[in-house]
């Protein structure tokens, strides 16, 4: 079965730190993607990144990064330098190839204080 | 590009009605689309998996004869919410796959926040 845990459900961080947002997943097959959405509270998903399985390099794009171990199933993201428009609510998500439902994590709070 | 669009915005209906939730893609053709539930403060939970001239699939403890699909063309699929109470209340969010990227990526509407009193 699939699973995505977030094990953080609420993080508070001043403005300017950096922050780690932790996402482990579960899967039996051998090729899937992940995803991070960001749920700002106008309530609509905002894509973030997509990784696929057999593409381990780190990502960065401006303060964002990302950091995807398949030997811990894991796949965090770092914001750095965050900032208070950084404050939603953050998905990690699992996809499978062909059928593409993706299986959410809990999701995690971060609040940016300024 | 890759815009999906959701109608109504939000909607408020009495206990016992039925309203319809529509999901389009707007610049591209979708075979596939997925209904996901967001009740507050959690998560989204898969729905059902649309696919167009086909039957849905629903997810496990999903009531398929409250909750009917129909996706009728490859821009378009709808999700009407039959005899509505107040626990379906909730943020329902439609996403919507293009048959021509094979990347798997979802495109999500804005979502449609249901309230029923």
């Amino acid at each position: 079965a699939q699973k995505v845990t977030q094990a953080q459900t609420e993080i508070s961080v001043v403005e300017k730190e950096d922050v780690t947002l932790d996402c482990v997943y579960e899967t039996r097959d051998t090729t899937y993607y992940l995803f991070w959405y960001k749920q700002p509270p106008s309530g609509e998903l905002v894509f973030l990144i997509r990784r696929n399985s057999f593409d381990e390099q780190n990502e960065i794009s401006g303060r964002y990064s990302w950091n995807f171990q398949k030997s811990t199933s894991s796949f965090n993201f770092t914001i750095t330098a965050s900032q208070v428009v950084d404050s939603a609510v953050y998905f990690c998500a699992l996809s499978a190839p062909g059928g593409g439902k993706l299986i959410f994590g809990q999701g995690t709070t971060l609040q940016v204080k300024p | 590009g890759a815009v999906v669009s959701q109608h109504p915005s939000w909607v408020i209906c009495k206990s016992g009605t039925s309203v319809k939730i529509e999901c389009r893609s707007l610049d591209f053709q979708a075979t596939t689309m997925f209904w996901y539930r967001q009740f507050p403060k959690q998560s989204l939970m898969l729905m059902a998996t649309s696919n167009e001239g086909s039957k849905a699939t629903y997810e496990q403890g999903v009531e398929k004869d409250k909750f009917l699909i129909n996706h009728a063309s490859l821009t378009l699929s709808t999700l009407t919410v039959t005899s509505a109470h107040p626990e379906d209340s909730s943020f329902y969010i439609c996403s919507a796959r293009d048959w021509e990227d094979d990347s798997y990526e979802q495109y999500f509407g804005p979502g449609t926040r249901l309230t029923v009193t």
